[in-house]
């Protein structure tokens, strides 16, 4: 079964540094995600991205934020000068157009800022 | 989008059916409803989606009565590794894609 693989599992960074999330969607998928879920909460919509732009974005997915497509394969999503409250999981997910589709997410990274 | 409501935890046992309702009043008419279920520490899968009426797969049934203003999910014969969260979720319509808003999902624990 096709899967869509985050690196890394886990990172652990100091407060104010640069981090990228790494994603590899479903090869023939064509709409890309990023969500993530604070420890004890609900899983939080945070980008989506087609045809090489944002579309549609969350009150979360501030300046701090931005997503890549790089090249034909990974998705990245950027966080700059990471906060504490950063700390969560961080999904990626991929889906194809049509009625019948569900989204596939990854098994997230956690990101843990100090 | 469509508020979803449904329970926020369920015990059972092995062996037995689950059913877990979700209700979504203010459903629209080219919304579908799709149910995920979630493990710790991993992303949301994928497990039935339909748009009315019963639609069944190698995981689960999903029953939506006519008026869908709510559905059931079910799982039957639940073993201890169905223990998980379950979110309800509506729209995916045919735009063919829509953001998903995840609620608080109902917790499901099977015990021996």
């Amino acid at each position: 079964e096709p899967e869509v693989t985050q690196t890394p599992s886990h990172q652990v960074t100091q407060m104010g540094q640069e981090v990228i999330l790494r994603c590899v969607p479903i090869s023939n998928h064509l709409y890309f995600y990023w969500y993530r879920q604070i420890l004890g909460q609900k899983v939080e919509f945070l980008v989506s991205f087609y045809n090489n732009e944002i579309s549609e974005k969350s009150e979360i997915f501030d300046d701090q934020f931005s997503v890549e497509r790089p090249d034909g394969s990974n998705f990245t999503l950027k966080i700059r000068s990471t906060k504490l409250e950063d700390s969560a999981m961080y999904f990626c997910a991929s889906s194809l157009p049509g009625l019948n589709y569900g989204y596939t997410f990854g098994s997230g990274t956690r990101l843990t800022v100090v | 989008l469509a508020k979803t409501t449904q329970p926020i935890s369920m015990d059972s046992y092995e062996g037995q059916e689950v059913n877990i309702t979700c209700s979504h009043n203010n459903i629209a008419t080219n919304d579908y409803i799709t149910w995920y279920q979630q493990f710790p520490s991993q992303g949301p899968r994928f497990i039935i989606q339909g748009y009315k009426t019963k639609v069944t797969n190698e995981v689960a049934s999903l029953f939506i009565p006519a008026d869908r203003k709510s559905s059931t999910l079910s799982l039957p014969r639940v073993s201890l590794s169905d223990t998980a969260v379950y979110y309800c979720l509506v729209g995916l319509g045919d735009s063919g894609y829509s953001t998903l808003t995840f609620g608080k999902g109902t917790m499901l624990l099977v015990s021996p």
